[in-house]
């Protein structure tokens, strides 16, 4: 079957740096997507990965190793409005994108 | 252009009737999404449509839930004698096309709450 892991929750301080992690296991890969989605709100597009290495915007980098499976998103000097999910998603090798269960990132001042 | 258009963005049904999810993808987009995400879970995946045709609906219910993308008009998700477990925020989302760096752009979402 076809897997994505991350962390149910995480709690960071404002200001500081941040590592969500994401393993996958999927038939096939076609890229990885980072989305951010505040609470009652819809998901909004972060990052695409589909080549190994650190992808760098902004406060925001994506990393991907594929050939462990991984992926990790960074976020850089914390803010308040950081406090959201974040989802890390696969696209198979039907170019259907594949969703984890979100991280809920938690910032406290 | 706004993106994608979802309406209601607010929608109560009493059990027993029907609750219709209107989306209007991006301009340009013909590949369009519908996702349920019940509060602190994940999006789950529901169907996949292109104009006129149905790709993939493997995580549709087989029971109640239909969907459709005419030539024209917006993409309706339809649930027939609706039940308190379809309470939830439905969400639809549009692409391009279907292929790598292929990402969503997703609609507001319907939230519905069956009383």
């Amino acid at each position: 079957g076809q897997n994505i892991d991350q962390p149910t929750e995480m709690t960071a301080t404002e200001g500081a740096i941040v590592q969500i992690n994401c393993t996958y296991q999927t038939s096939g890969f076609n890229g990885l997507f980072w989305y951010q989605q505040h609470a009652g709100e819809a998901p909004t597009f972060l990052s695409y990965n589909v080549l190994d290495g650190l992808e760098e915007k902004g406060r925001f980098s994506s990393f991907l190793s594929r050939s462990k499976g991984y992926s990790y998103l960074l976020l850089k000097e914390l803010q308040m409005k950081d406090s959201a999910s974040y989802l890390c998603a696969v696209v198979d090798s039907n170019y259907q994108l594949i969703w984890g269960a979100g991280t809920k990132l938690i910032i406290k001042p | 252009n706004a993106g994608v258009m979802q309406n209601p963005r607010h929608l109560v049904r009493r059990r027993g009737q029907e609750a219709r999810l209107r989306c209007s993808p991006m301009k340009g987009h013909s590949h369009v999404y519908w996702y349920r995400q019940l509060p602190e879970e994940g999006l789950k995946f529901m169907v996949y449509l292109q104009k006129e045709n149905i790709i993939d609906e493997s995580g549709m219910p087989k029971e109640r839930f239909s969907a459709e993308f005419p030539k024209e008009g917006p993409s309706i998700l339809r649930i027939q004698q609706v039940v308190r477990g379809d309470s939830a925020a439905y969400f639809c989302a549009s692409s391009p096309g279907r292929g790598r760096g292929y990402g969503y752009t997703f609609g507001s979402g319907t939230r519905l709450t069956v009383v």
